[in-house]
């Protein structure tokens, strides 16, 4: 049971590049989320999916779009990267809406140069 | 607004000594609370929940926090810090019947020997 996993660990993009950084959880978990972490900010929430086909906006969705085709895997895709999405970003699941606990993988650290 | 406040940035104790870090939400209804721990480098691993009952609750690594609704507080305690508990702390909030969670700011944990 690998939990939550996320590849690349690392990444460096220039302006205006495109990538998709992978989320895959084997938990089988309804419930899976993005986040990006900045420097005394937190974690912001960037969409969030609570099932295979469904997704939503969390608070800093500008410049993301994601998909939920099966319920192993959300990507999230940046499709012209910009120097502000320099961050830490962390995919997290749980097994349901209604459970708050959520799994975090070891996260993407994204540079755009 | 729904929100988390981590006043302490950084805190800095002495192995062996008490430690508690202080987080204050604000939200209408009564509130899902976390305390999550970050090792450099590492995801994020949950430390202890509050969902209901008992106000005091006890998590992994000896912490234990304290819901008190009266001052919107869930400060994480620990009666004895050890070297391997130098790390960043995030307090959370879960809203109900959307699983999204938002994040306090963190607060940096360093050990002196």
């Amino acid at each position: 049971n690998a939990g939550v996993t996320q590849t690349p660990k690392f990444q460096v993009l220039k302006t205006g590049q495109s990538m998709t950084l992978q989320c895959a959880q084997d938990m089988n978990h309804e419930y899976m989320s993005w986040y990006r972490q900045d420097p005394g900010m937190g974690l912001r929430l960037i969409h969030y999916s609570v099932g295979a086909g469904i997704t939503d906006q969390g608070e800093v969705p500008n410049g993301y779009n994601v998909s939920r085709s099966t319920t192993e895997d959300f990507p999230l895709r940046l499709l012209s990267a910009a120097p502000s999405q320099t961050s830490v970003y962390f995919c997290a699941s749980s097994p349901s809406v209604g459970v708050h606990e959520q799994y975090f993988g070891p996260g993407t650290r994204l540079t755009v140069t | 607004a729904q929100s988390v406040t981590q006043p302490d940035i950084h805190i800095t104790v002495s192995e062996g000594a008490s430690l508690e870090l202080r987080c204050n939400y604000s939200y209408g209804a009564t509130p899902y609370l976390f305390w999550y721990v970050q090792s450099p480098g590492q995801g994020l691993q949950l430390l202890l929940k509050y969902f209901s009952g008992d106000t005091l609750v006890q998590g992994i690594k000896g912490f234990e926090a304290e819901f008190k609704r009266s001052q919107s507080s869930f400060n994480l305690r620990k009666p004895s810090v050890h070297w391997s508990d130098a790390a960043e702390y995030f307090c959370a909030v879960g809203p109900s019947n959307t699983g999204k969670l938002i994040f306090g700011q963190g607060t940096t944990l360093q050990v002196k020997p």
